[in-house]
């Protein structure tokens, strides 16, 4: 079975704090992926990342950066975090880049809270 | 990728099969249907998927339609941790960088009901 894991369920910050969220995943897969997830407003990509190093932006990339070093491994951070990012953040991998045939494993999510 | 449309809601009652149906009446021949469920404040997890035979796995069945414009995912003994939103998703090529992100519609609400 496919494991993804992120750092946190629950998070809790100030306005203008950094933050990481990390994301871990156990299966090999190439492509991983930061979305988060608000009512009414569905899934929106924040970035994608389809082999170590690599990233490409998702429809709402602003405010947010990414790290890739490892392949396991995927990190998002907010390098000065804002009341409208608190959100729902799920992280997901796949094995196959896009396509049809691709299938995203997600993380249980992290709640983040800006106060 | 085509759209799909999912009733809003439905019931259950608990051991019965839950049967969620969803049109995707412009999916193209090289589309897949997809089908994801998100339990209350918890991450998607993926259920299953088909491009044009019925597929069953541990979790569920697919039944797709012969003209493949609509399909039906079947639980087969729901219980009460079935309840969720369950997202149908018909995904292709797409131009770019857009044939690799998910996006979900507002699903269909499943309530199991003991």
């Amino acid at each position: 079975d496919v494991k993804v894991t992120q750092s946190s369920r629950y998070l809790v910050k100030r306005t203008g704090e950094k933050v990481f969220l990390e994301c871990v995943q156990d299966m090999d897969h190439e492509n991983m992926f930061w979305y988060r997830q608000d009512p009414g407003l569905g899934l929106r990509l924040i970035y994608f990342s389809y082999d170590v190093k690599m990233k490409e932006k998702g429809d709402i990339p602003e405010g947010y950066s990414v790290s890739r070093e490892k392949k396991e491994r995927f990190s998002l951070i907010l390098e000065s975090a804002s009341t409208n990012q608190t959100s729902m953040y799920l992280c997901a991998s796949s094995l196959f880049t896009g396509g049809p045939r691709d299938t995203q494993y997600f993380g249980p999510g992290t709640r983040l809270t800006v106060l | 990728d085509a759209k799909t449309t999912q009733p809003p809601s439905m019931d259950c009652a608990e051991g019965r099969a839950a049967n969620l149906p969803c049109n995707h009446s412009t999916i193209s021949g090289n589309e897949y249907v997809y089908w994801y469920r998100q339990i209350h404040s918890q991450g998607p997890q993926y259920i299953i998927h088909g491009l044009k035979n019925n597929e069953t796995n541990e979790m569920a069945s697919l039944i797709i339609t012969e003209d493949r414009k609509s399909s039906t995912l079947i639980l087969p003994h729901a219980t009460l941790r079935d309840t969720a939103v369950y997202y149908c998703i018909v995904r292709g090529q797409g131009s770019g960088g857009s044939n690799y992100k998910l996006t979900f519609g507002k699903g269909t609400l499943l309530t199991v009901n003991p």
